[in-house]
């Protein structure tokens, strides 16, 4: 099992220039997250989507977009990189229909805006 | 909204003895979960222990185990008998039942990091 897949794991941004964090899972799971840890902080949710078709901002959803279009894929897109952006992001899934699923989660892109 | 305060940024055990970390959380909502995740350094989320708000019983597993208190809102880890590869960044997680109007989502604290010291 592949679980939680995310790419790339490491990039270098110019400000200005756009980039798509790709995410995907293979768990069959309608609820899919991207959240993102500052150093030292917690992680922050960005973007969320219940199921294919459905996405929801979070608590931090400036400068970003996300599509749903498959339950697999969740790709987080940044259209104009800022150095506030730089952070290390991460994407999960789970299972709503088993209320205490735990998330899993990808192992993190570490993304550096310059 | 519900937060999550983890009011540790860092701690420090000694190989073999027995940390607590603490967390509290702020919801009205009577039914949710709790979970402790750890993040070692290659930044992997890794779920340690979970906790439904509807069980008094206080979960463990292994050397890890819970202290929660509904009424104060306050869900600690216990870590004992610590080891070297218990060193990481703790997190403490809500999530509330997908049901809510404000969705299913997992809000996490700021975390605790954790040094065990040989």
């Amino acid at each position: 099992n592949a679980g939680v897949t995310q790419t790339p794991k490491f990039r270098i941004l110019k400000i200005g220039q756009s980039m798509t964090l790709q995410c995907t899972q293979d768990m069959n799971h309608n609820y899919m997250y991207w959240y993102r840890q500052d150093p030292g902080m917690g992680l922050k949710l960005i973007y969320y989507s219940v199921g294919a078709g459905i996405t929801d901002k979070g608590e931090v959803p400036n400068g970003y977009n996300v599509s749903r279009s498959t339950t697999e894929d969740f790709p987080l897109r940044l259209e104009l990189a800022a150095p506030s952006q730089t952070s290390v992001y991460f994407c999960a899934s789970t299972h709503p229909g088993q209320l205490n699923t735990e998330a899993f989660f990808g192992q993190g892109t570490r993304l550096t805006v310059v | 909204a519900q937060t999550v305060t983890q009011s540790q940024p860092e701690m420090s055990v000694q190989e073999a003895e027995t940390v607590t970390l603490s967390c509290t959380y702020d919801t009205s909502e009577s039914d949710y979960y709790l979970f402790w995740y750890k993040q070692p350094p290659s930044r992997q989320m890794i779920l340690v222990i979970r906790q439904e708000a509807y069980k008094q019983q206080n979960a463990t597993e292994n050397r890890f185990s819970v202290n929660f208190q509904k009424a104060a809102k306050s869900f600690s880890l216990k870590i004992s008998d610590s080891q070297l590869g218990d060193a990481a960044m703790y997190f403490c997680a809500y999530r509330t039942t997908p049901l809510k109007s404000s969705g299913d989502k997992l809000t996490f604290g700021t975390g605790t990091r954790l040094a065990v010291r040989p």
